[in-house]
């Protein structure tokens, strides 16, 4: 079955810290995709990135970087110089593709408090 | 272009009523997902809608229901409300399956059942 895991519950650290979200997921599938989004206090969603399963090259956004290992099943996001702005809760997904009409299973979330 | 927009906001109802939650998806978007959030379970699955057509379904109960339009608005619909279905309740559009396209979520309804 599917699963995500996202271990760390809270984050909180100071401006312009570096900050590293883990993601770790199970999946039976070799066709997947990988999902990060944001909800600010505003609680709407925001999504941040997909991943598919045969690409494995890391990404870079500006502040934001992702990590995708399939030999660890991880997919971790880095906010570096953190900003009080990126204080939200962050969640990671994943779905697979290989049946039709498959849902995207959400990790519970890693709420990240960043302080000025 | 107009976001995702869901009404109503806020929903008070006591155990045993019936509520209708309204999702207007953004224009061109086909696919419409219903989200159940809540602090113990966190962001749950119900049911995703593709051209009025359920795609796919969650570990919800049978009262939990939606259905989708020709204009892809999408209503859900919760009958016979527990205390337990207290929740944010998010509808999100994609323009393909949510299963790998990025999706637009809406600002969620609040639903307190008392």
């Amino acid at each position: 079955a599917q699963k995500v895991t996202q271990a760390q519950t809270e984050i909180s650290v100071v401006e312009k810290e570096d900050v590293t979200l883990d993601c770790v997921y199970e999946t039976r599938d070799t066709t997947y995709y990988l999902f990060w989004y944001k909800q600010p206090p505003s609680g709407e969603l925001v999504f941040l990135i997909r991943r598919n399963s045969f690409d494995e090259q890391n990404e870079i956004s500006g502040r934001y970087s992702w990590n995708f290992q399939k030999s660890t099943s991880s997919f971790n996001f880095t906010i570096t110089a953190s900003q009080v702005v990126d204080s939200a809760v962050y969640f990671c997904a994943l779905s697979e593709i290989r049946q039709a009409g498959t849902a995207l299973i959400f990790g519970k979330g890693t709420t990240l408090s960043v302080s000025s | 272009k107009a976001g995702v927009t869901q009404t109503p906001r806020y929903l008070i109802k006591t155990r045993g009523q019936q509520v209708t939650l309204s999702c207007s998806p953004i224009s061109g978007h086909r696919s419409v997902s219903w989200y159940q959030q809540t602090p113990g379970q966190g962001l749950q699955f119900l049911f995703e809608y593709f051209s009025e057509t359920q795609r796919n379904k969650g570990n919800f109960p049978g009262r939990f229901s939606g259905r989708q339009f020709s204009n892809s608005r999408s209503e859900m619909n919760v009958s016979t409300l527990e205390l337990g279905d207290s929740a944010l309740y998010l509808c999100a559009s994609s323009q393909g399956p949510s299963s790998y396209n990025e999706q637009f979520f809406g600002p969620g309804t609040r639903l307190t059942v008392l």
